[in-house]
């Protein structure tokens, strides 16, 4: 069965650098989203895109945050400058048909910042 | 805006009996779906079950079912003849037009042997 992945599984960066976290949806979705959840805390959307743009985007995702379709097949979440309450395990997610369907989940990438 | 509370933290169950998980949501849409997925220690989120709004029919799946209250805008998950594989933090969660989806809180199960 097809299924989400995202890379790297766990990722350690210190205060201030940037990441990456990537994620390759499941081949023939269209909607990809992005959540965060800190730990003992619920699940927060961050941002869904689709045919190359953001289509809609939470608070948290604020200038140091962007979103990329590099290629056919990667969906990558960049955080510029991270800051020590960025901490948290990111989800991708992503689904063929948008609102109203539900969406299929990564493992997640925990991002612990130091 | 919509939102989802779960208001218990945690429950506790014991093997082979039933459960029910609450969950309410607020929304002034009238096409939606509401979810409710389960995250094991891994906390890969798995989907458990799925209700469309616009079905009166509860939906089940195997050994879960939800009792869903349009009107009083309820969505209970309700597990039966828990398993230890059962433990987990489950999370209720709402999705509506604009494709985002909104958590609960999510609350703790325990399965006692």
């Amino acid at each position: 069965e097809p299924e989400v992945t995202q890379t790297p599984s766990h990722q350690v960066t210190q205060m201030g650098q940037e990441v990456i976290l990537r994620c390759v949806p499941i081949s023939n979705h269209l909607y990809f989203y992005w959540y965060r959840q800190i730990l003992g805390q619920k699940v927060e959307f961050l941002v869904s895109f689709y045919n190359n743009e953001i289509s809609e985007k939470s608070e948290i995702f604020d200038d140091q945050f962007s979103v990329e379709r590099p290629d056919g097949s990667n969906f990558t979440l960049k955080i510029r400058s991270t800051k020590l309450e960025d901490s948290a395990m990111y989800f991708c997610a992503s689904n063929s048909q948008g609102a109203l369907y539900e969406q299929y989940f990564g493992p997640g990438t925990r991002l612990t910042v130091t | 805006a919509q939102t989802v509370t779960q208001s218990q933290p945690e429950m506790s169950v014991q093997e082979a009996e039933t459960v029910t998980l609450s969950c309410t949501y607020d929304t002034s849409e009238s096409d939606y779906y509401l979810f409710w997925y389960k995250q094991p220690p891994s906390r890969q989120m798995i989907l458990v079950i799925r209700q469309e709004a616009y079905k009166q029919q509860n939906a089940t799946e195997n050994r879960f079912s939800v009792n869903f209250q349009k009107a009083a805008k309820s969505f209970s998950l309700k597990i039966s003849d828990s398993q230890l594989g059962d433990a987990a933090m489950y999370f209720c969660a709402y999705t509506g037009a604009n494709s985002k989806l909104t958590f609960g809180k999510g609350i703790t199960l325990s399965v006692r042997p």
